[in-house]
């Protein structure tokens, strides 16, 4: 069973504060997602990254996929209140799998 | 912008009762999902759609479980009698062109409670 784990499970930081959030696995995913979910609402898509060791940027957001496809991280410069929520990355392998998720509390 | 929608929001059903769970996929898309997500937990795949048929489900998407595109809009989930460890949000999501790398787009849920 291929499995995702994040960490850290849970971060509060103050704003304008940097910080990066890590996916990792044992398995190699040909694909792999960021997600953003709220409470009670669905996942929302921030990126995909295909390629090993590829960078996207999203405004704040750089998003990494390591070169063995097994990893990805997620770096946030000045963390606005805005960035509070739930993080979820999710991997295509055999299956799709979610990882559970980081827990951000950006504190004004 | 085009989007996932799912009806109801909440379903409430007794133990043992057939629940539908409704979704309406992006129109242009090909491939549907259906998750599922027990409170404090994290986003389990049920299973995936394609060409009217059943292309991939995961250990628990059992006997109990069965998925349907009856016209050209809807995909369903039906539970034919429902346990208390039912209970959950069920996410369905829809991608366009590929199983793996393509996007997939999530609906807002629907929140199943099983008393």
């Amino acid at each position: 069973t291929q499995l995702l784990e994040q960490s850290p499970q849970f971060l509060s930081i103050q704003e304008g504060e940097n910080l990066t959030v890590y996916c990792n696995s044992s398995s190699v995913f040909s694909s792999l997602q960021w997600y953003r979910q709220e409470p009670g609402e669905g996942p929302v898509l921030l990126v995909t990254v295909v390629t090993g060791g590829e960078v996207k940027k999203l405004k704040r957001l750089t998003f990494q996929f390591g070169d063995a496809r097994k990893d990805s991280s997620l770096h946030i410069t000045a963390a606005q209140p805005g960035d509070t929520g739930l993080y979820l990355c999710a991997g295509r392998g055999q299956n799709f799998v979610f990882g559970p998720g980081t827990r951000l509390s950006v504190l004004p | 912008e085009p989007e996932v929608t799912q009806t109801p929001s909440h379903q409430v059903t007794q133990m043992g009762q057939e629940v539908i769970l409704r979704c309406v996929p992006i129109s242009n898309h090909l491939y549907f999902y259906w998750y599922r997500q027990i409170l404090g937990q994290k986003v389990e795949f049920l299973v995936s759609f394609y060409n009217n048929e059943i292309s991939e489900k995961s250990e628990i998407f059992d006997d109990q479980f069965s998925v349907e595109r009856p016209d050209g809009s809807n995909f369903t989930l039906k539970i034919r009698s429902t346990k208390l460890e039912d209970s959950a949000m069920y996410f369905c999501a829809s991608s366009g062109w590929s199983w793996g790398t393509d996007t997939q787009y999530f609906g807002p849920g629907t929140r199943l409670t099983v008393l």
